[in-house]
Order: C-alpha cells, then sequence, then structure tokens
C-alpha cells in the first residue's frame, strides 16, 4: 500500500536553480525520510524529520513538514548536474520499524 | 560506514528454477529488508526481519520466501520463479529503534530477469 506521493513526478532543472519536490501522505506518522537512488543503485538516505518538526537543513538540503496537511517538501539548493536522481519520501507510522516508499520523482538537472 | 551487500548485481533465470537472492549486513543490524522496485510502482516491501529466524510478511509476498538463519544474513527465495518477477531487488537493513530513528542502508541490488 503506498503511503506517501510525490509531486511532481519528474522535474528538469538548469544547474544552479533550486529544486523542489513535494510529498503528501496519508496516516499519521513518527518521521518522514527522504532517499536518492542514482541510475540502477540501492537507495541512499538523505535527511530525516520527526513528526514534531516543522524543518530541517542539511548542507544544501532543506525539508519541511506540515503535520496538518500530511505533506513534506524537499529543497535541493543551487542545485548541480550530480543531484541528476531519483528521490524517494518515505513515511514511518511507528509500527514495526518498517517504512512505506513513494513512486519517486525523477529529477534532472541540466548543465 | 554501513555496508549492505547483495550477492550479485545482475541475474538472469529461466522460468520454473529456484532462485536465491543473497544479502548480508556488517553492522550488527536487527532489522532487513527485502524490496523490488518497478517501473510506475515504486519500492513495494516484499519480507521482513527483525530477528534471526523471524520473520514478516510484507505488501507482496506471494511467491517469494525468505531465510534468517544469521542476524548479518537474510535471504530472498523464489521457489520457482515466473517471469512476473522480473525486476530490481533490494535489501535493506536498519537498527532496532522505535519510534524514533530508523533510517534504512540499502544494498546495491540485483535485477533480476526471469527468461
Amino acid at each position: 500500500s503506498q503511503q506517501g506521493e510525490e509531486d511532481p513526478q519528474a522535474l528538469s532543472i538548469q544547474e544552479g536553480e533550486n529544486a523542489t519536490m513535494n510529498c503528501s501522505y496519508k496516516t499519521s506518522i513518527n518521521n518522514l525520510q527522504w532517499y536518492r537512488q542514482n541510475s540502477g543503485r540501492g537507495l541512499v538516505h538523505l535527511i530525516l524529520i520527526r513528526s514534531n518538526e516543522r524543518e530541517k537543513h542539511s548542507g544544501r538540503l532543506r525539508v519541511t513538514l506540515d503535520t496538518s496537511k500530511k505533506s513534506s517538501s524537499l529543497l535541493i539548493t543551487a542545485s548541480r548536474a550530480a543531484d541528476t536522481a531519483s528521490y524517494f519520501c518515505a513515511t514511518d507510522t511507528g509500527a514495526n520499524s518498517k517504512l512505506t516508499f513513494g513512486k519517486g520523482i525523477t529529477l534532472s538537472v541540466r548543465p | 560506514d554501513v555496508k549492505v551487500t547483495q550477492s550479485s548485481r545482475y541475474l538472469v533465470k529461466r522460468t520454473g528454477e529456484k532462485v536465491f537472492l543473497e544479502c548480508v549486513q556488517d553492522m550488527d543490524h536487527e532489522n532487513m529488508f527485502w524490496y523490488r522496485q518497478d517501473p510506475g510502482l515504486g519500492l513495494r516491501l516484499i519480507y521482513f526481519s527483525y530477528d534471526v529466524k523471524m520473520k514478516e510478511k510484507g505488501d507482496i509476498p506471494e511467491g517469494y520466501s525468505v531465510s534468517r538463519e544469521k542476524k548479518e544474513r537474510f535471504s530472498l527465495i523464489l521457489e520457482s520463479a515466473s517471469t512476473n518477477q522480473t525486476s530490481m531487488y533490494l535489501c535493506a537493513s536498519s537498527l532496532s529503534v522505535r519510534g524514533s530513528y530508523n533510517e534504512q542502508f540499502f544494498g546495491p541490488g540485483t535485477r533480476l530477469t526471469v527468461l
């Protein structure tokens, strides 16, 4: 069952621009995580935001969480060609350490 | 750094064959997971395990079984491979930390083709 739904499905931007990706979910969560997947590889954890947090930063990444709207956004500032990848949000409802992943957003950063 | 390894990057099998996908993690994680990833469907959980010899069904367990005889190793078994099991298979592990921080670490994936 899909909990997180990312939006848009695909995003193409110029190097140096900011990329904003959104995730909506359906049920209450303990935390929400964002992962990156380079083509044909495994996923890599980027950032986690807890349900009692509203904003978090890590380098060029900024994630926000609005539990009233059941949504999160991931902002990548000053994008680079190396940021080209698929990005997934994953929700933790606190049940047995499982995560439920969305279908992913394909980000292309043009040099 | 946590390292999760999978036995093969690419695998080609024939319909009806028994297939073993192996996953090993080196950070003493309690939890291990098997997902399959298909275009347009994202990651779907097949099975997971919280401890040695423990297993729980995920969202799509049909046609699969698992084995966890040692803490570091989690095997996915396709008893009789079918063409609709052609997919990318991803293994992951995480610490058993309830409700707070349960980042998952992924292996590189195995792309399985069933002919």
